[in-house]
């Protein structure tokens, strides 16, 4: 049972550099998610994807961009990274069947960058 | 839109005590479901219990229980029996009866003291 797996874990890059993140999950959930997090900020939403191909912006989509050519993977990319893009991101995904608005979100590790 | 307000930065509580996390929630929904998620210094999040809000009976997880009240908006977690693996960033969580993202508050920081 692999779960939800994010990579790099640690990424430094340089304001300018385009940047991806992966998110793989095993499950075939549905739905998958990307928050960042930030001190005093909490986790905040940057997209979400409902089904492979249908993607829709969440509360801080500005400098990213998404797909979701496979239900299993849903990659972000900073297309020209900026210092107030440093955070700590995470993946989520959730099974998504009719009614289960209640079942469980599942959070990969997360991934650490640091944009100098 | 649907917010999610945690009052506590931070709090600490000495082992063995109990302690009480606030969170309150803005929502016109009659239908949804609320949870805590507890994120320790590794950074994975773990839920930690959920509710239904069509339920009335508060939910309980071994030495974690909430006290939900729906007409107040309030779903407030409590620790008994605190165990210095407790500590970590508490996140209270919000979702609509739709498959919608979860809204998350901004968490509570929870230092257990031995």
């Amino acid at each position: 049972d692999a779960g939800i797996t994010q990579s790099p874990r640690y990424k430094i890059t340089e304001t300018g550099r385009q940047v991806t993140l992966m998110c793989h999950q095993t499950w075939s959930h549905s739905y998958m998610f990307w928050y960042r997090q930030d001190l005093g900020h909490g986790l905040r939403l940057i997209y979400y994807s409902a089904a492979a191909d249908i993607t829709d912006k969440g509360e801080v989509p500005d400098g990213y961009v998404v797909s979701r050519s496979k239900t299993e993977n849903f990659p972000l990319t900073l297309e020209s990274a900026t210092r107030s893009q440093t955070s700590v991101y995470f993946c989520a995904s959730r099974r998504g069947t009719s009614g289960g608005a209640g079942e469980t979100q599942y959070f990969g590790p997360g991934t650490r960058l640091l944009v100098l | 839109a649907q917010t999610v307000t945690q009052s506590q930065p931070e709090m600490s509580v000495q082992e063995a005590e109990t302690v009480t996390l606030s969170c309150t929630y803005d929502t016109s929904e009659n239908n949804y479901y609320l949870f805590w998620y507890k994120q320790p210094p590794s950074r994975q999040m773990i839920l930690v219990i959920r509710q239904e809000a069509y339920k009335q009976q508060n939910a309980t997880e071994n030495r974690f229980s909430v006290n939900f009240q729906k007409a107040a908006k309030s779903f407030s977690l409590k620790i008994s029996d605190s165990q210095l693996g407790d500590t970590a960033m508490y996140f209270c969580a919000f979702i609509d009866s739709g498959n919608t993202p979860l809204v998350f508050g901004k968490g509570t920081r929870l230092s257990v003291i031995a």
